[in-house]
């Protein structure tokens, strides 16, 4: 079964300043990886997806993430943040051709203006 | 287009009682599936469904009922509630097996058992 980490619960950073979420996953097969977005008192939205082909994929708003198989990650990036990025952010796997899509548990965004 | 509907946005329910949260689709989405959001475990799977007629359980489907009669709607059923299940409840939508073009979401439900 898949599963997923995300390793900082709660993030603090100011405007500008450079993002990466990091999210691992654990499944032994070839995977489907997504990020999304939750801003407050809203319901989630896609930022990005990975299927195959280039690793590094760009998303919505300024972000990107890189897939690296060796280490099972998706990390996420964005090189200046802004005080509308405050939000929580989560990665989510699902095995390619399968149904389940599993999340990890969410990384608290706050950027100071 | 509306996309994913969900119904009641707010509930309160005593322990024991039972309710049906609504969810309705007009995307011809095959697959719907409910989440439940609790503060720092994320969003945790409770049951899915693959088209009309075919569903399966998830993550953490005890205490919840579902069935899939039409490609549009994915009503989720509490048999007897429990304060356990006081979460936000989310409807998930998504087309394609393969190529899984990620999730369109609902705004919620909001449920507190008291």
């Amino acid at each position: 079964a898949q599963s997923v980490s995300q390793h900082n619960h709660h993030v603090i950073l100011s405007e500008a300043a450079s993002l990466e979420l990091g999210c691992n996953y654990s499944y032994g097969g070839t995977v489907n990886l997504f990020w999304y977005v939750q801003y407050p008192g809203q319901h989630l939205q896609l930022l990005l997806k990975y299927f195959s082909g280039d690793p590094l994929v760009k998303g919505i708003k300024g972000f990107e993430a890189e897939f690296i198989k060796s280490k099972f990650s998706f990390n996420l990036r964005k090189p200046s943040v802004q005080w509308s990025d405050t939000a929580e952010y989560f990665c989510a796997v699902k095995a390619t051709g399968g149904f389940k899509t599993i999340f990890g548990a969410g990384t608290r965004l706050f950027v100071k203006a | 287009n509306a996309g994913v509907t969900q119904t009641p946005k707010f509930q309160v329910l005593k322990t024991g009682q039972s309710m049906t949260l609504q969810c309705a689709q007009d995307m011809n989405h095959e697959y719907m599936s409910w989440y439940r959001q609790d503060p720092g475990m994320g969003l945790r799977l409770i049951h899915y469904s693959v088209g009309a007629g075919i569903t399966d359980q998830g993550e953490v489907p005890n205490g919840y009922n579902v069935s899939r009669s039409t490609t549009e709607d994915f009503p989720l059923r509490l048999l007897s509630a429990a304060p356990s299940q006081t979460s936000v409840y989310f409807c998930a939508t998504s087309t394609g097996r393969v190529r899984n073009y990620g999730y369109t979401f609902g705004s919620g439900t909001r449920l507190t058992v008291v």
